[in-house]
């Protein structure tokens, strides 16, 4: 089956430790995203990349690094300068069909800084 | 920059009611509108798109939207609702002049009482 998945599903970490998010799609899109979702905030875009080795800042990119060296992965860094990484995070891929984007929902990662 | 705006943070109906979420755009030209429903601790899977064809949008589930250039609107309705359609619900918006970039609501909560 195709599809996006994101490990690990639950994700503790200290403050002041980085922790990579993994997201790995087997959908053969071109394009990727990381999404962090709040509360009553809805889904913000931290960054996208439309192709490999390229990546563009999002909405909320500080704190966070990203890295596109294959077409299938697209790990999402949170390091110790994001205050508040306490979060839900998803990862997206798109393909674009006749003008627009359609995007695909990875399950999330649950991150809790303790 | 578009943006959407989804009134009621919190809807609640009975079961066999009909169910209508509110959403309103702001774009200087039509976008693309797509919904989206999440289940808890889940990823968003799409229930429908609005591409410029047709203005009544059926999508999966039973559920449909009509965009309504007038009104800046595409509020998402199903006639009957039922228990497992409790879940939270995001509209989105693109530019039809390309670009990857989705932006989202803030979300509404549906809950489904007996």
């Amino acid at each position: 089956d195709g599809g996006i998945t994101q490990s690990p599903k639950y994700l503790f970490r200290k403050e002041g430790q980085n922790v990579t998010l993994s997201c790995e799609q087997n959908l053969n899109h071109d394009a990727m995203y990381w999404y962090r979702q709040d509360p009553g905030q809805g889904l913000r875009l931290i960054y996208y990349s439309q192709i490999v080795n390229d990546f563009q800042k999002g909405d909320i990119a500080e704190g966070y690094s990203v890295s596109r060296e294959k077409k299938e992965s697209f790990p999402l860094t949170v390091t110790s300068a994001q205050k508040n990484p306490t979060a839900f995070y998803l990862c997206a891929s798109s393909i674009e069909r006749g003008g627009y984007n359609e995007q695909f929902f990875g399950p999330g990662t649950r991150l809790t800084v303790l | 920059a578009q943006s959407v705006t989804q009134l009621g943070s919190h809807v609640s109906v009975s079961e066999g009611a009909l169910v209508l979420l509110r959403c309103n755009y702001s774009s200087s030209v039509p976008p693309y509108l797509f919904w989206y429903v999440q289940y808890p601790n889940q990823g968003l899977q799409l229930l429908l798109k609005y591409t410029s064809a047709a203005t009544l949008v059926k999508g999966i589930n039973g559920f449909e939207a009509e965009f309504k250039k007038s009104e800046t609107s595409f509020h998402l309705t199903k006639p009957s609702a039922h228990m497992s359609d409790a879940a939270e619900y995001f509209c989105a918006v693109s530019p039809t002049g390309g670009g990857n970039k989705l932006t989202f609501g803030t979300g509404t909560q549906l809950k489904v009482e007996l």
